[in-house]
């Protein structure tokens, strides 16, 4: 059973072009949840899709927008990048019935990306 | 959202047991505690989760006591490969809208 998978495992970017990063969820799952970790902090929650919309939105510009497809694969999108936007970019997928009480997130290797 | 205090940085030697804290003053009734491992590049890795009292699987134990504004995470026995960053997450279980991350400690183990 394949767990969540991400690619590209590391790219680079020149500031002001666009990045796609990819996320296939852990089998079962219908939640796809990103994160921005920036070296030495926590990760930072961007949002959460489920049933193709965006349901839940951390505290992220418009520069970051997202998608998810019918199959629950997801994509995270983020425009003008800025130097800032150098970090480990995570996936998180987990099941909505679990997502009131109990339930764990299910985390990828995340894409490393370096702006310069 | 429940903001949550772990110490930076810890360290132990083989084979002892580490006891790390989390203080959540904030906590809402509907909160859980979940604690997450990281090892560097990689994603967090579930370590356990509890409500209340006291919750044990086969990597570690969590303790919560009754007004439930800390937890404790004991990992008996460590070892080195246990030297990673350990993040107490407080929130609506796999609710990532409304759950924080902190910045975590890290524990390193020494032989």
């Amino acid at each position: 059973d394949a767990g969540v998978t991400q690619s590209p495992t590391h790219l680079i970017k020149t500031r002001g072009q666009q990045v796609t990063l990819r996320c296939s969820p852990k089998s079962g799952h219908d939640t796809v949840s990103w994160y921005q970790q920036a070296l030495g902090q926590g990760p930072q929650f961007i949002f959460q899709y489920y049933e193709e919309e965006e349901r839940q939105r951390g505290n992220f510009p418009d520069r970051f927008s997202g998608h998810q497809f019918p199959n629950y694969s997801s994509e995270l999108n983020v425009n003008a990048l800025l130097l800032g936007d150098s970090a480990l970019y995570l996936c998180a997928s987990s099941r909505a019935r679990d997502r009131v009480g109990t339930g764990e997130l299910f985390f990828g290797e995340g894409s490393r990306l370096t702006v310069l | 959202l429940a903001k949550t205090t772990q110490p930076i940085s810890m360290d132990s030697y083989e084979g002892q047991e580490v006891n790390i804290t989390c203080s959540h003053n904030n906590i809402a009734t509907n909160d859980y505690i979940t604690w997450y491992q990281q090892f560097p590049s990689q994603g967090p890795r579930f370590i356990i989760q509890g409500y209340k009292t006291k919750v044990t699987n086969e990597v570690a134990s969590l303790f919560i006591p009754a007004d439930r504004k800390s937890s404790t995470l004991s990992l008996p026995r460590v070892s080195l490969s246990d030297t990673a960053v350990y993040y107490c997450l407080v929130g609506d279980g796999a609710n990532a809208g409304k759950s924080t991350f902190g910045d975590g400690t890290t524990l390193t183990v020494k032989p």
